[in-house]
């Protein structure tokens, strides 16, 4: 499985954009990229996916490297509940499984 | 449209017993996976099941077991608990593809003494 490489933590403050950031080195050309949050005391939650354009939502954008060794997801108002731990995942093509590594932690202060 | 859910939400047991958690999937889905999250650790993948047959399984020894149900409602089995099998557990149900997002629980508790 490729793996995926995220920062263990990171702050901002409500309101303000925030861009969490993934390196996927290794990714294979027919690799999905998903994004995932966990809330606390929650299971998983699905955020967006994309293979190689850019893609929106009414949650957030996912912005992929023309190479696809990066992408970077982009909450463009941070609120309190999106504070939460976020995972970027390779989601191999025609797989139902997900790898989650540790991912990133997002603290938003008031 | 009724979410995932599962029961029970939390449970103790004792090493060497047997448990069984409980999963009913999203309205239409026809596919259940489960994971196990250790705490402070991500989600690792246990198996999957579609059309009521385990379809791809993780690294877990067999005495963690499954069933899928007409009704697309799910169990995990775990036989011979060990201290280290306490963790929260996690059923996802999604429609096959890769372009369809697992929908998750807000999983079982489970913790062994």
């Amino acid at each position: 499985d490729a793996k995926t490489t995220q920062p263990n933590s990171m702050e901002s403050n409500e309101e303000e954009p925030v861009h969490l950031p993934c390196n996927h080195s290794t990714i294979s050309g027919t690799d999905y990229i998903h994004w995932y949050r966990q809330l606390p005391s929650q299971g998983p939650e699905y955020v967006i996916h994309g293979l190689t354009s850019n893609v929106n939502n009414r949650m957030a954008s996912l912005a992929i490297a023309e190479d696809r060794k990066s992408s970077t997801l982009i909450l463009h108002r941070a609120t309190l509940r999106d504070a939460a731990v976020y995972y970027c995942i390779l989601r191999v093509q025609g797989a139902q499984k997900l790898v989650f590594g540790q991912g990133t932690r997002l603290t938003i202060n008031p | 449209e009724t979410g995932v859910t599962q029961s029970p939400t939390h449970l103790i047991k004792t090493r060497g017993q047997q448990v069984t958690l409980r999963c009913s999937s999203q309205s239409g889905h026809n596919t259940v996976s489960w994971y196990q999250q250790a705490l402070g650790q991500g989600p690792q993948f246990i198996f999957q099941y579609y059309r009521e047959e385990e379809n791809g399984r993780g690294n877990f020894p067999p005495r963690f077991s499954g069933l899928q149900f007409p009704n697309y409602s799910s169990e995990l089995n775990v036989n011979a608990l060990e201290l280290d099998d306490s963790a929260l557990y996690l059923c996802a149900s999604s429609l096959v593809g890769e372009y369809s997002p697992l929908h998750f629980g807000n999983g079982t508790r489970l913790t062994v003494t």
